[in-house]
């Protein structure tokens, strides 16, 4: 079945730097990629979604790119804000499965 | 409205008692999940409901039993839990058939098994 491994498990950055997380799954056949944020004590919610006839989407300080041939996708967080502190998950599902895999997540500090 | 509601948000129950978690969505989705959630962990699946029948159950211990009423409810009927089980328990739905689409996740509820 599907896997999908995540890294780094927790992050610190600056506020006002960037911050990359990354994802590789194992199911070539996996075609729709979500990011969600877990801010603590919260649901988790998506911030960011990829399809795999796309190399990369943009939502505002928000991106992800993905790379069917390497089997991995990333986030990146530019201008950090201390209100981006949180867990994120990364996650993989097929067409057709309605079971998402989701990735261990990264816990995300921004230090002031 | 693109909210999923849970309740309780909070719950404490023995070993013996008989529960009940509740999940209610209004956005037509016609598949919603039960997932277990431990500290620092990503969610767990453990039932998927497509079109109100049962399409995935992640071997979960029979003492979790769900059920989908309508469209629009889920429940998840609790019994003999043990200490283990304690968890945020998060509810989500999502299009359905023809996905994969967004899942939108209830704000969860916090069970304590004493």
């Amino acid at each position: 079945g599907e896997n999908v491994e995540q890294h780094p498990s927790t992050l610190s950055v600056q506020e006002g730097d960037s911050a990359v997380i990354k994802c590789t799954y194992s199911d070539s056949a996996s075609n729709y990629f979500p990011w969600y944020k877990q801010e603590l004590g919260k649901r988790p919610q998506l911030i960011i979604d990829i399809r795999s006839n796309v190399g990369e989407k943009k939502d505002q300080r928000i991106a992800v790119t993905l790379n069917k041939t390497a089997k991995h996708f990333s986030l990146h967080i530019t201008e950090t804000q201390p209100e981006d502190s949180a867990v994120y998950f990364c996650a993989a599902s097929i067409s057709g499965n309605d079971k998402i895999i989701f990735g261990k997540g990264t816990r995300l500090h921004i230090l002031p | 409205d693109t909210e999923v509601t849970q309740t309780p948000k909070h719950l404490v129950m023995g070993m013996t008692n008989k529960k009940s978690l509740k999940c209610e969505q209004h956005m037509g989705h016609r598949a919603m999940y039960w997932y277990k959630q431990k500290a620092k962990k990503p969610p767990e699946l453990m039932f998927v409901y497509s079109y109100e029948k049962l399409s995935i159950n992640e071997s979960v211990p029979s003492r979790f039993s769900p059920e989908c009423p309508n469209s629009s409810l889920l429940n998840l009927h609790l019994h003999a839990l043990q200490p283990e089980d304690s968890a945020l328990y998060l509810c989500a739905s999502s299009q359905g058939q023809g996905g994969p689409y967004e899942q939108y996740f209830g704000p969860g509820t916090r069970l304590t098994v004493t």
